[in-house]
């Protein structure tokens, strides 16, 4: 498997924009996380899924964001308008639940880094 | 408010010594803690896992250990390598194989040759 893959990897774009993130996680698994990793805040959960079902989406930051699974190989976060402060890094991660005797390992893929001017 | 803290933002190591990383938790009601370990430009990748009903988990270089009472666990990697030059963030797990994964900011190692 290719692992997570996530595009684009580097968006540049100008404050007002609208932005979508795309995410293919790893065939078989059933969760898929959406995080953002800025230098105040580290890495924070957005949303997730399972099944292809938001289970929490109260990491998103406020209305201009919104995520969609619409299958269970692809996924979108989009900001729309976006603005400045939505500068960062957002990973996309998915994982397959272990039973009841592991740990929920998250596979990440390698970012989408935006710059919002 | 931070449920998992890492409060060392960097950690500088001689290679070939002991690199310790530590992290603290706010919640007792985590039951798998998770190191990753992030180089710039790549997502992070998991490293080794601890359970809350064991107290040390080893593998290889790499050994976890919990301090439950203390909500204290920490990363010890021997010896180091200038290739374990990374950010290692800690994450906690409140529903085992399932839900999300709480992290803390990270701590930059560097190993020096």
């Amino acid at each position: 498997d290719a692992g997570v893959i996530q595009s684009p990897r580097h968006e540049v774009t100008e404050m007002g924009q609208e932005v979508t993130l795309r995410c293919k996680p790893i065939s078989g698994h059933d969760y898929l996380f959406w995080y953002r990793q800025t230098m105040m805040r580290g890495l924070e959960l957005l949303i997730y899924f399972n099944n292809n079902v938001p289970i929490d989406d109260s990491g998103m930051p406020e209305d201009r964001f919104s995520a969609k699974m619409p299958n269970a190989s692809f996924s979108t976060l989009k900001i729309q308008p976006s603005e400045p402060r939505d500068s960062a890094v957002y990973f996309c991660a998915s994982s397959s639940p272990q039973g009841l005797s592991g740990a929920n390992v998250l596979t990440f893929g390698a970012g989408s880094r935006l710059t919002v001017l | 408010d931070q449920q998992v803290k890492q409060n060392s933002p960097s950690l500088s190591v001689q290679e070939g010594r002991i690199s310790i990383l530590n992290c603290d938790y706010t919640n007792s009601m985590f039951d798998y803690f998770l190191w990753y370990k992030k180089y710039p430009a790549e997502g992070p990748t998991f490293l080794i896992s601890i359970s809350s009903i064991k107290d040390k988990n080893e593998d290889g270089r790499f050994t976890v250990f919990l301090n439950k009472s203390a909500k204290h666990l920490s990363l010890h990697i021997v010896p180091s390598q200038p290739g374990d030059s990374a950010v290692y963030f800690c994450a906690a797990s409140g529903r085992g194989s399932q839900g999300n994964l709480i992290f803390g900011k990270g701590t930059k190692l560097s190993v020096k040759p």
